[in-house]
C-alpha cells in the first residue's frame, strides 16, 4: 500500500503570508494526487486534481505541483477563509490513501 | 445541481450490521464511478470502497475487505455500503462521493459501533 506523509502537520500563519504544503508518497505516483481543503464543521472540498489543475471555482492563489513522488500545495497569500485543514489524496493505485493532514491556523 | 444524500447512519453494536444509502442528482450517476471515505471523530480521512458505473468493478481498503460490499442501481441513482461484523474502530462519519476522485461529496452519516 502506498503511504501518504505530509509536512507539516500544523503550521501556524498569517493573512497575506505565502503558505507551502508538502506531500510525499512511498512510491512513485505519477500525477495522480489531488488536495482537498476541510473547514471546521464542513465536508472536505476537492482543489485540485492531477497534481497540478485547479479545480473550477477556486481562487487562483491555490496552487498545486509536483510529480512522482514529491508534491506541494502552495497558498500563494493566504485568506481569513483559508485557515482550513489540507489532505492529498493518492489515486495511482488501490487502496487510495490520504495524507494525515496539516492544519493551517492563525 | 450535483447533489450527493447518504442515509442510514446510527448506532449498533460491536457485530452488528447497517447499511449505508447515498441518493445522487444533477449529473449523469450512472456513468460515474462512486466513492465512499469515511473520517473518524477528530482525525483523518480515510478511502473506504469504490465501485465502477457498471458495477463490475469494486475495490476496498484492507481493513473492511470481507465485511462491507459497495453496491449501486442505475435506475434509481442509489449507490449502497453494506457494513457487516462492525467493530469499534469503524466508528465514523461516512462520506458517499461522486467520481473515483471523489470530486464531490456528501454531507456524510454518522455510524457509532459501540455496545
Amino acid at each position: 500500500d502506498i503511504q501518504m506523509t505530509q509536512s507539516p502537520s500544523a503550521m501556524s500563519a498569517s493573512v497575506g503570508d505565502r503558505v507551502t504544503i508538502t506531500c510525499r508518497a512511498s512510491q512513485v505516483i505519477s500525477s495522480h494526487l489531488a488536495w482537498f481543503q476541510q473547514k471546521p464543521g464542513k465536508v472536505p472540498k476537492r482543489l485540485i486534481y492531477a497534481a497540478s489543475t485547479l479545480e473550477s471555482g477556486v481562487p487562483s492563489r491555490f496552487s498545486g505541483s509536483g510529480s512522482g513522488a514529491e508534491f506541494t500545495l502552495t497558498i500563494s497569500s493566504l485568506q481569513p477563509e483559508d485557515f482550513a485543514t489540507y489532505y492529498c489524496l493518492q489515486h495511482n493505485s488501490y487502496p487510495y490513501s490520504f495524507g494525515q493532514g496539516t492544519k493551517v491556523e492563525i | 445541481e450535483v447533489q450527493v444524500v447518504e442515509s442510514g447512519g446510527g448506532l449498533v453494536q460491536p457485530g452488528g450490521s447497517l447499511r449505508l444509502s447515498c441518493t445522487a442528482s444533477g449529473f449523469p450517476f450512472s456513468t460515474y464511478w462512486m466513492s465512499w471515505v469515511r473520517q473518524t471523530p477528530g482525525k483523518g480521512l480515510e478511502w473506504v470502497a469504490n465501485m465502477n458505473p457498471g458495477g463490475s468493478e469494486k475495490n476496498y481498503v484492507d481493513s473492511v475487505r470481507g465485511r462491507f460490499t459497495i453496491s449501486r442501481d442505475n435506475g434509481k441513482n442509489l449507490v449502497y455500503l453494506q457494513m457487516n461484523s462492525l467493530r469499534a474502530e469503524d466508528t465514523a462519519v461516512y462520506y458517499c462521493t461522486k467520481g473515483g476522485h471523489l470530486d464531490y461529496w456528501g454531507q456524510g452519516t454518522l455510524v457509532t459501533v459501540s455496545s
